[in-house]
């Protein structure tokens, strides 16, 4: 059975600081997909980033970093300097096999982020 | 490029009625997936579904619930004799033809309010 674990549910931050969201997963295969979504107040479910098993070369876009760990099975989020519209629920996601048939996304419980101007 | 499209945005039923969710996938994607947030949790997997077949059911429950994915038109998500339990956000995601770890892209979801 798969498993997303984000421990933490809300987290404050005033602008401009760094913040690492945490998640942890659980799964018995060996090829499987990590994923991040945000979820804005609007309530819309925005894809951030897709990672295989086997590439663990974490990854940089714009202010968000991702930090994949095989060994600690985790997938943390690292938003630098952050801002207001960075505020929303931030969801990490498994989906685990080799074929289209095991496709559903198992979803952690979401990280609340609230970002003071 | 339009994205994937849920309607109705909001939908308001009394205990007993039926409630009928549409989903129309992303040009180009033939699978379409249903999940349901309920207050303060994450995403549940409901079903996935490809044009006239189902592929996955595990995340629907036994009774009232249905979905379909017919060769022409939306996705439909049917949930007969609605409860006040029912009542939660409906989100409809689609990917492309199969391929494992595909991203699924979501529409904006249904809320639905049972009273």
């Amino acid at each position: 059975a798969q498993k997303v674990t984000q421990a933490q549910t809300e987290i404050s931050v005033v602008e401009k600081e760094d913040v690492t969201l945490d998640c942890v997963y659980e799964t018995r295969d060996t090829t499987y997909y990590l994923f991040w979504y945000k979820q804005p107040p609007s309530g819309e479910l925005v894809f951030l980033i897709r990672r295989n098993s086997f590439d663990e070369q974490n990854e940089i876009s714009g202010r968000y970093s991702w930090n994949f760990q095989k060994s600690t099975s985790s997938f943390n989020f690292t938003i630098t300097a952050s801002q207001v519209v960075d505020s929303a629920v931030y969801f990490c996601a498994l989906s685990e096999g080799l074929t289209g048939a095991n496709s559903k996304l198992t979803f952690g419980k979401g990280i609340t982020l609230s970002v003071r101007p | 490029n339009a994205g994937v499209m849920q309607n109705p945005r909001h939908l308001v039923r009394r205990r007993g009625q039926e409630a009928r969710l549409r989903c129309s996938p992303m040009k180009g994607h033939s699978h379409v997936y249903w999940y349901r947030q309920l207050p303060e949790e994450g995403l549940k997997f409901m079903v996935y579904l490809q044009k006239e077949n189902i592929i996955d059911e595990s995340g629907m429950p036994k009774e009232r619930f249905s979905a379909e994915f017919p060769k022409e038109g939306p996705s439909i998500l049917r949930i007969q004799q609605v409860v006040r339990g029912d009542s939660a956000a409906y989100f409809c995601a689609s990917s492309p033809p199969s391929l494992a770890g595909n991203i699924q892209y979501f529409g904006a979801g249904t809320r639905l309010s049972v009273l």
